[in-house]
C-alpha cells in the first residue's frame, strides 16, 4: 500500500544545533502532519500542513519549530535550536484530502537530544 | 489533560477468543473515531474507524461498539489470531475537518496460539 517514508530513523544531535527531519510522504497526497511521541507517552499532534501553509498547530509546536515542503519535494520539521526536551520520536503522516479519508504515517524517527 | 484513554495496557488471549479493547475520551465534540494498529517495526495503519452517528462498525473480525453517551468505545476482535499480535492505538478528532488526532497510549495485544 501507499507509504511514508520518513529520514533518518534515528538521528542524535547535540543540544542546541538545528536539526531537520525529512519525510517523504505519499506522492499524490495534499495534507501533512507531523506528530510527537514522548517515550511512554501517547503520540501528540505537533502541525498540519496544506497548500504550502501550516493550517492548524498544538501548543507543542514551540517557536522553535518550522515546517515546509519545497517545490513538492520532503515535507520536513525543523527544530532550531534543539533542547534536550525535543528528544522524541516524530511521526510524519499524509492524507489526500480532510474528512474521513485515510492517513498514513510513517514509522518515525526517533530523535535523541544529548 | 489527556484526552483519550485506554484500557487495558496490555492485554493476553488464546486464539480464537474475542479481545476487547477498551477507550474513552473527554471532548464530546469528537466526531471521528479511527483505530490503529502498530507492528513491531512498521508504521501505524489505520484498521477501522467510526464516526458518532453509529453506534457500531464492522470489519470482518474486527468490530467497533460505541457508546455516545457515556463518551466510551471498545475494539472486538473475535477469533483472535496470533498475527493479531500487535500494538492497536485508539484515536479521537475534532470537527475541523483535519486529521488532528489525540492518541491513546495503546494497547498491546499478545494473542497466543
Amino acid at each position: 500500500g501507499p507509504k511514508v517514508l520518513q529520514i533518518p530513523s534515528h538521528q542524535i544531535i547535540d543540544m542546541g544545533q538545528m536539526v531537520t527531519l525529512n519525510c517523504d510522504p505519499v506522492s499524490n497526497h495534499l495534507y501533512f502532519y507531523w506528530y510527537k511521541q514522548i517515550l511512554g507517552q501517547q503520540m501528540e499532534f505537533l502541525v498540519n500542513f496544506y497548500n504550502g501553509k501550516v493550517m492548524e498547530k498544538s501548543k507543542l509546536f514551540k517557536d522553535q519549530f518550522s515546517v515546509e515542503r519545497p517545490d513538492g519535494s520532503y515535507f520536513t520539521l525543523k527544530i532550531q535550536p534543539t533542547a534536550l526536551e525535543d528528544s522524541a520520536v516524530y511521526f510524519c503522516a499524509s492524507s489526500l484530502a480532510k474528512g474521513d479519508t485515510e492517513v498514513f504515517f510513517g514509522k518515525g524517527t526517533r530523535l535523541t537530544v544529548v | 489533560q489527556q484526552q483519550v484513554r485506554q484500557s487495558p495496557q496490555s492485554l493476553t488471549v488464546w486464539e480464537g477468543e474475542t479481545a476487547i479493547l477498551n477507550c474513552s475520551y473527554e471532548d464530546s465534540t469528537f466526531d471521528y473515531f479511527p483505530w490503529y494498529r502498530l507492528f513491531p517495526g512498521e508504521s501505524p495503519a489505520l484498521l477501522i474507524a467510526i464516526r458518532p452517528v453509529s453506534n457500531k462498525k464492522e470489519d470482518g473480525r474486527f468490530t467497533i461498539f460505541f457508546n455516545k453517551r457515556e463518551k466510551k468505545l471498545s475494539l472486538h476482535i473475535t477469533d483472535s489470531q496470533p498475527g493479531d499480535s500487535a500494538t492497536y492505538f485508539c484515536a479521537a478528532s475534532g470537527d475541523t475537518g483535519y486529521q488532528n488526532f489525540y492518541f491513546g497510549k495503546g494497547t498491546s495485544l499478545t494473542v497466543i496460539p
